[in-house]
């Protein structure tokens, strides 16, 4: 059964960084591109981020290119988002998507990232 | 970026009752491959989104088959042929032709 479970949300002062973790079981974690999607509190879904099958291709939206880094360990079925200088605005659930073909077929349950000072 | 239009944002229906939700694209989402690359998901209130169709046509695994897609152009439209209580929550729409994946704004589906 196909598993996703995010982790290292919680609350960072303005300016600060996060690292996200997501972890995948029940499927071959190397051969799909993984995504990240968040939702700030009472509002709709942005898309974040994307990995290729290896890492060697990554891809991100406007607010988060050059802030945040994604990667991932396909040795430990782990996709990571390396957040810094966050801002307010960054507030959100974050939740880490497979891609299947174009839409993603497994999302996590989601980790909540807080900033505020 | 390709902007997804989404209608209406709030639809309340009686049980029983068919239901219909629309996604407008600003550009065609034919891929050269010849697949569309649109797709639904619904999230149910404290859940995280789960796909309804896929390829704006293609029902996922699991999802009961009231629901169906279609596509005139780039126009889509999600329709639930009777709406159970189950089905409340946001419905949401979402291009994946082109980074940025963009959604549409979000659908709440309330029973009445």
């Amino acid at each position: 059964e196909v598993h996703l479970v995010e982790s290292g949300g919680g609350v960072v002062r303005p300016g600060g960084s996060l690292r996200l973790s997501c972890a995948a079981s029940g499927f071959s974690f190397d051969n799909y591109w993984m995504h990240w999607v968040r939702q700030a509190p009472g509002k709709g879904l942005v898309w974040v981020s994307r990995s290729n099958e290896d890492g060697s291709f990554t891809d991100y939206a406007d607010f988060a290119r050059g802030r945040f880094t994604i990667s991932r360990d396909n040795a430990e079925s782990t996709l990571y988002l390396q957040m810094s200088n966050l801002r307010a605005d960054d507030t959100a659930v974050y939740y880490c998507g497979r891609d299947l073909s174009g839409e993603f077929d497994f999302w996590g349950q989601g980790t909540l990232v807080t900033v505020s000072s | 970026d390709i902007v997804v239009t989404q209608s209406p944002l709030s639809l309340t229906v009686t049980p029983g009752e068919p239901a219909s939700i629309s996604c407008r694209s600003s550009r065609s989402l034919l891929h050269s491959n010849g697949k569309l690359f649109f797709a639904w998901y619904r999230q149910k209130p404290g859940h995280s989104p789960q796909v309804l169709i896929y390829l704006g046509s293609n029902r996922a695994s699991g999802v009961p088959d009231r629901f169906s897609g279609s596509v005139s152009g780039t126009e889509f439209t999600l329709k639930i042929s009777r709406v159970e209580a189950e089905d409340v929550g946001f419905y949401y729409c979402m291009q994946a032709l082109q980074t940025p994946y963009t959604f549409g704004q979000g659908t709440k589906l309330e029973i009445k």
